[in-house]
């Protein structure tokens, strides 16, 4: 299958930095990319959806100078977390997709976030 | 709205079968995703079905019924390493992934 590399693994940053966050995909071109959020014991939750060249679409209640989302290539998709609070404490996924009418979407590694 | 539902949690013995329903109600429908995800990790792809019936993949089977809108993942010959969360995932007529909220699997010897 498609290999999608998300960087770091876990990251500890103070409160009041700001942390980004990579996705790549290695073998194909994503025009598509989300980004969830997914907090103990809880499922994916949709954070926002980027295609290549164009404004990230937020879900609501995600703010989006907050969550700052670039996707400027095919291949790569950034996510910065402004201002981190502890309640930014998560674990961030991004997911690929190789088309908008693709079925399959294929998951980074996560990334633990930990804001002290 | 959109709603998937399947259990919080549910308990198997090593070698055992167990059977992971899933009820969806979405705007459209595209597809049913099943994923394992271990605790700190990201899911993993197990299955896909879109027609009705059931697809096998060695000790994991999926089961499709679009018509009552309902799924199942069924894992035989259970091990220790199945012990994870087990995520169900409907596409719907925009491509939007729609997520349950997971079922965690515990397997005990």
């Amino acid at each position: 299958g498609a290999v999608v590399s998300q960087h770091p693994s876990w990251v500890i940053c103070k409160s009041g930095t700001s942390v980004k966050i990579e996705c790549r995909s290695l073998d194909f071109q994503a025009t598509t990319m989300f980004w969830y959020r997914q907090f103990p014991k809880q499922s994916l939750m949709l954070m926002a959806t980027s295609n290549e060249g164009s404004k990230a679409t937020y879900e609501q209640g995600v703010e989006k100078d907050k969550f700052l989302i670039n996707h400027a290539s095919l291949t790569l998709s950034t996510l910065t977390v402004t201002s981190a609070h502890p309640e930014d404490s998560s674990f961030y996924i991004c997911s690929a997709r190789s088309s908008s009418s693709s079925t399959e979407a294929f998951f980074g590694q996560g990334t633990r976030l930990t804001v002290v | 709205g959109q709603n998937i539902d399947q259990p919080t949690e549910m308990t198997a013995t090593e070698g055992a079968i167990v059977q992971i329903n899933c009820t969806y109600q979405t705007s459209g429908f595209n597809g049913l995703f099943w994923y394992q995800q271990h605790a700190g990790e990201a899911p993993t792809f197990l299955s896909y079905n879109v027609l009705d019936g059931l697809e096998e993949k060695g000790r994991f089977s999926s089961f499709l019924s679009r018509s009552k809108g309902y799924s199942y993942l069924l894992l035989k010959e259970l091990q220790m390493k199945d012990s994870a969360s087990y995520l169900c995932a409907v596409l719907d007529s925009n491509y939007q992934l729609i997520w349950g909220a997971g079922t965690k699997l515990i397997i005990k010897p």
